[in-house]
């Protein structure tokens, strides 16, 4: 399996402030990348595609790059909404598997 | 306006089936692949396994040997059998529309399911 490794694990931050997400693989994945949003008692929620592509509906402050082994998630700008754990998962290869996690807290 | 609904039951002993099935409502059911992902309490989540609108079904190396996952097109539904659960198998059980390209756009509420003596 290709492991996925999320840092930081967490992250403590204040409304309005830009936040990045470090996802790297363990092998090159190209820019075969998503990225979710899961709160507490939810399910998660698709926010980028293919490592950069926004998906409908999900705010534009939220972004993503790279490509092969490291790739990146930015919130411009933080919003009280944005407070969540983030994943990411690569469908390069199968199977499909999952960043640990980045907790995203208010400090 | 896609939506996944799913249900089965919460509670298991040790040594028995875990079962569960999500409907589909709305969008293409056969343009998809539908899978099951799992998220152990306080943990990370976990992919089981897939199926295409037809049958084909690919499954996580590590769960292959308990896991079967089914459709029926008539009703837009998939289901997920774990046999032989066990503690750890403790978990909240999630279905997913998952693309051609194998990412989840569509997820179910879900289901928590209990394995205890």
């Amino acid at each position: 399996d290709i492991q996925m490794t999320q840092s930081p694990s967490t992250l403590s931050a204040s409304v309005g402030d830009r936040v990045t997400i470090t996802c790297r693989a363990s092998q090159s994945i190209n820019s075969w990348l998503a990225w979710y949003q899961q709160k507490p008692g939810k399910a998660p929620n698709l926010l980028i595609y293919k490592a950069s592509s926004l998906e409908s509906g999900v705010p534009s402050r939220f972004s993503g790059s790279g490509s092969g082994t490291e790739f990146t998630l930015t919130i411009s700008s933080l919003q009280p909404d944005d407070f969540a754990t983030y994943y990411c998962q690569q469908y390069y290869r199968f199977s499909w598997t999952f960043g640990q996690g980045t907790k995203v807290e208010i400090k | 306006q896609v939506h996944l609904q799913q249900w089965g039951a919460g509670l298991l002993k040790p040594s028995e089936t875990l079962s569960l099935t999500c409907a589909v409502y709305g969008g293409s059911f056969s343009g998809y692949y539908w899978s099951w992902i799992r998220q152990p309490p306080g943990k990370g989540l976990e992919w089981i396994g897939e199926i295409s609108h037809s049958g084909s079904t690919y499954y996580s190396p590590s769960l292959k040997s308990r896991v079967t996952i089914s459709v029926d097109t008539s009703k837009n539904q998939f289901s997920l059998n774990l046999s032989s659960v066990t503690a750890a198998d403790t978990a909240v059980y999630y279905c997913a529309r998952t693309t051609v390209t194998r990412y989840f756009d569509f997820w179910g509420q879900g289901v928590l399911v209990t394995v205890s003596s």
